[in-house]
Formats: structure tokens, C-alpha cells, sequence
């Protein structure tokens, strides 16, 4: 596609369940990232993905959160029991290594 | 570890009123990423610097590097209201494989 998309575009899910956001970088990109965004603060690191390396899960919360790339393809994050901490926007973007992010237009997370 | 500030936090101007948005670093860096996020919009790029004492102008924004790396700036010329947003650095370190990006800077342009 001609750039990032995210899905869902919207999540409201209850306290406790589990929830699966996905990534969909642009072609040939090699490193894909994904941050979280609350409500009128920065952008906080979650996870980086480049080529077959290992991740840098530095960023990660906590271990209900976890974030799975195949490849250079697809990226899916999955946040288990999720928390009424959890509401925010979830951010992924993707570049040639080191350079120019781009970024989709998120998935909006909001946890009753 | 790597800490990335922004100041100021908010900024409100008149339209046509300059605007400067600093980012500084803890730590020296490799280079300097820019974004631009309009309200309820998601960050998109502006600029990367990567030499000591870079400037890099596009229309009214100016970009600098400081001569250090450590710090960066952008500069507004006669804001308007299309400005209007919150502007990000993200930093690059020498050894790092990925960006922190600052708290960001909000602009409000009143028309």
C-alpha cells in the first residue's frame, strides 16, 4: 500500500480482556515501531523491530504487553488483561533503518 | 538512560508572531528528527539533521543543530494558523536502534 495502516481504527474493550492491534508497515520497510499515546502527551517507545535482529522490547511496559513481526511483513501487538491505564493511542511506524518514520494513523484504545 | 527534553511545553502566539520550540539532549547524538502532529492527527516527518551546526530551512521553518549535538531548535516565521500542532524531536544516538522523542512542544496560532 502507499502508506502505514493500522487496524482496528477504534477498540473499546472491557477491563481484563485481551486485545490484538495490527501493523501494516510499508513494503521493503525494515524497521517497524510501535508507541503508545496518551491523551494529549508524547509519543511513549514500545517496541523496534529491524530485519530478522532481535527486537528492542526496552520500551515495553509491562509483561501483559507483547509484539510479534514476521519478517518485514505484518506486526501485531497484543495486550493481555488489559487496564483502564492501557486507553490510548497505539501508534506504529515504519522506515528504512534510521531514517524517516512514517506512521500510521493509529488505533484508538479505550478499556471500560 | 537517554533523556530528551522540549521546552517550551505550550506556546500560544498571535498570528504572524514567531515561534521557537527547543529539544535537548542528555546525551550526545548521531542525528535529529523533526515531526509535526496536527489535533487528532498522527506525526508526520518535517526534517532529519545530521552535522554539527546544520541549518536546514523549508519555507518559514528554520532547523538547527547545535554544534555539540546535543541540542536542536526549530523557528517559525510568521506563524499561521495552519501551524497549529505539536512538534516532536526524536533523537538519534550513536549506539541506540531507535528515536526517543521528546514530550513535544504545543503551538496554538489565535487568527
Amino acid at each position: 500500500g502507499a502508506g502505514v495502516s493500522q487496524s482496528p481504527s477504534n477498540k473499546v474493550t472491557e477491563k481484563g480482556k485481551d486485545v490484538e492491534l495490527r501493523c501494516d508497515p510499508i513494503s521493503g520497510h525494515t524497521a517497524l515501531y510501535w508507541y503508545r499515546q496518551r491523551l494529549g502527551q508524547g509519543l511513549e517507545f514500545l517496541i523496534y523491530f529491524q530485519g530478522n535482529s532481535a527486537p528492542d522490547k526496552s520500551g515495553l511496559p509491562s509483561d501483559r504487553f507483547s509484539a510479534e513481526r514476521t519478517g518485514e511483513s505484518v506486526s501485531t501487538l497484543t495486550i493481555q488483561r488489559t487496564q483502564q491505564e492501557d486507553s490510548a493511542v497505539y501508534l506504529c511506524a515504519s522506515s528504512h533503518a534510521l531514517r524517516t518514520q512514517y506512521f500510521g494513523p493509529g488505533t484508538r484504545l479505550l478499556v471500560l | 538512560g537517554q533523556q530528551v527534553m522540549q521546552i517550551p511545553q505550550y506556546q500560544h502566539v498571535q498570528e504572524g508572531e514567531d515561534f521557537t520550540t527547543y529539544c535537548n539532549s542528555s546525551t550526545t547524538l548521531s542525528n535529529i528528527q523533526w515531526y509535526k502532529q496536527r489535533p487528532g492527527g498522527h506525526p508526520v516527518f518535517l526534517i532529519q539533521l545530521v552535522k554539527s551546526g546544520e541549518v536546514k530551512k523549508q519555507k518559514r521553518l528554520t532547523f538547527q543543530f547545535g554544534e555539540a549535538k546535543k541540542n536542536s531548535s526549530l523557528h517559525i516565521t510568521a506563524t499561521q494558523t495552519t501551524d497549529v500542532g505539536t512538534y516532536f524531536c526524536a533523537a538519534g544516538t550513536p549506539y541506540g536502534q531507535n528515536f526517543v522523542f521528546g514530550p513535544g512542544t504545543r503551538l496554538s496560532v489565535l487568527p
